[in-house]
């Protein structure tokens, strides 16, 4: 079925350290691999996106790599701020042009 | 993703009641989606529309309906058919479709509705 498998669900981090988080998906047709970044009671924001003619991206501290064969993809955030505290979300495409989103990882990085 | 507004940003519904959120968006946008999140969880998709007067049901369809008749606006209705219905909605808007390859999704303030 159509499925994103996000992890971790938490994730704690001293400010400076680097953060990962790993997301799944099901479909090897899928060419589209966004990334949200949620702040509490507000509306997700891209952060990154990545296609799939692309093995990497960067930008800035925020880099996503995508594995085809292996059907993963991974945010690499580096250099962690308190401000980079919040739910981070990805998501893959699917036919139709939708979008099927992870579970979610919320990310705590204490100063 | 300034161009896309959700009204009203809180609602509260009694039992039995239909209710209808509002989302519209200035982006030119072909495509617009609606979103379920429930309080830590993920995004579950709604309905969606890529083209004016047609959608298509998400993974959550069941008690909600919408219409898409003009390109701006795509309103959910919230059914008493559905039966928890408290939750965070977000509209989002892309445009669309190009070559078969999807497009960044922006997503509006959304509305936090709450059932007494």
């Amino acid at each position: 079925g159509e499925n994103v498998e996000q992890h971790p669900s938490t994730l704690s981090v001293q400010e400076g350290d680097s953060a990962v988080i790993k997301c799944t998906y099901s479909d090897s047709a899928s060419n589209y691999f966004p990334w949200y970044k949620q702040e509490l009671g507000k509306r997700p924001q891209l952060i990154i996106d990545i296609r799939s003619n692309v093995g990497e991206k960067k930008d800035q501290r925020i880099a996503v790599t995508l594995n085809k064969t292996a059907k993963h993809f991974s945010l690499h955030i580096t250099e962690t701020q308190p401000e980079d505290s919040a739910v981070y979300f990805c998501a893959a495409s699917y036919p139709g042009g939708k979008l099927i989103f992870g579970q979610g990882t919320e990310l705590s990085v204490k100063p | 993703d300034g161009g896309i507004t959700q009204s009203p940003k809180y609602l509260f519904r009694k039992e039995g009641q239909n209710v209808t959120l509002s989302c519209e968006q200035n982006l030119n946008h072909d495509a617009m989606y609606w979103y379920r999140q429930d309080p830590g969880q993920g995004l579950r998709l709604i309905y969606y529309s890529q083209i004016v007067n047609d959608f298509q049901k998400g993974d959550i369809a069941e008690g909600y309906s919408v219409s898409r008749e003009k390109k701006e606006s795509f309103p959910l209705t919230v059914t008493s058919a559905q039966k928890n219905p408290t939750a965070f909605y977000l509209c989002a808007s892309s445009r669309g479709l190009a070559g078969g390859v999807a497009d960044t999704q922006y997503f509006g303030p959304g509305t936090r509705l709450t059932v007494l």
